[in-house]
């Protein structure tokens, strides 16, 4: 079975400041892993996918993630945040043969304080 | 923008009616994916229809039901409505090729709110 744990239900950060958002996964198969963005009252942008190329995964809008087997992690990373960064983040696991069924974490709310 | 639509945007129904969501998917893309998301949590898988079948379900009860059209758009139809089916319904479409879904894409979502 598979299954994602966000660290943190909520990350604050000032403007121009990077950003962590922590995920870690369980997954039985080769996984892919995937970041989605939700803005209020909005539906679920994605942001990055990763599914067994490059370790160190770039997406939209300046985030990155690097994928670690060994710490079976999928951390969430920006250099510097803006404050239209602000909304819920979800890190997702698809197992390979899971029948295409996407597991969601719990989410993680960014805020950005100017 | 992500190219997939749902209507209602908002739906508001008392317990015991039915409903119907309504989802109209990307273009080129042949499977759709519908999932629950209650107020301050993560999406939950309900099922997927691929070629107008199921193709996969999650831990939801039969009176949550769906069908996918030729178009490959679909609807998610739930009977028997209880209150703790109040939430925000998100469809999701796919390009699926040889059974192997690539990434997902998600419409804006119809909030339903069961009073």
């Amino acid at each position: 079975a598979q299954s994602v744990t966000q660290l943190d239900s909520h990350v604050s950060v000032s403007e121009g400041t990077p950003v962590l958002l922590r995920c870690n996964y369980s997954s039985s198969y080769s996984p892919s892993l995937f970041w989605y963005v939700q803005h209020p009252n909005k539906g679920l942008q994605l942001l990055l996918k990763y599914t067994s190329a490059a370790t160190l995964v770039k997406g939209i809008n300046g985030f990155e993630a690097e994928f670690k087997k060994s710490e079976t992690s999928f951390h969430l990373t920006k250099p510097s945040a803006h404050m239209s960064d602000a909304a819920e983040y979800f890190c997702v696991v698809r197992e390979g043969n899971a029948g295409n069924m996407l597991t969601f974490g719990g989410g993680t709310r960014l805020m950005v304080k100017p | 923008e992500t190219g997939v639509t749902q209507s209602p945007t908002h739906l508001i129904k008392t317990r015991g009616q039915q409903v119907t969501l309504r989802c109209s998917s990307q273009s080129g893309h042949n499977t759709v994916s519908w999932y629950q998301q209650a107020l301050g949590q993560g999406p939950q898988f309900i099922f997927q229809y691929y070629r107008e079948e199921e193709n996969g379900r999650g831990n939801f009860p039969p009176r949550f039901s769906g069908l996918q059209f030729p178009n490959y758009s679909s609807e998610l139809n739930v009977n028997a409505l209880e209150l703790d089916d109040s939430a925000l319904y998100l469809c999701a479409s796919s390009l699926a090729v040889r059974g192997a879904t690539d990434t997902q894409y998600f419409g804006p979502g119809t909030r339903l709110t069961v009073l």
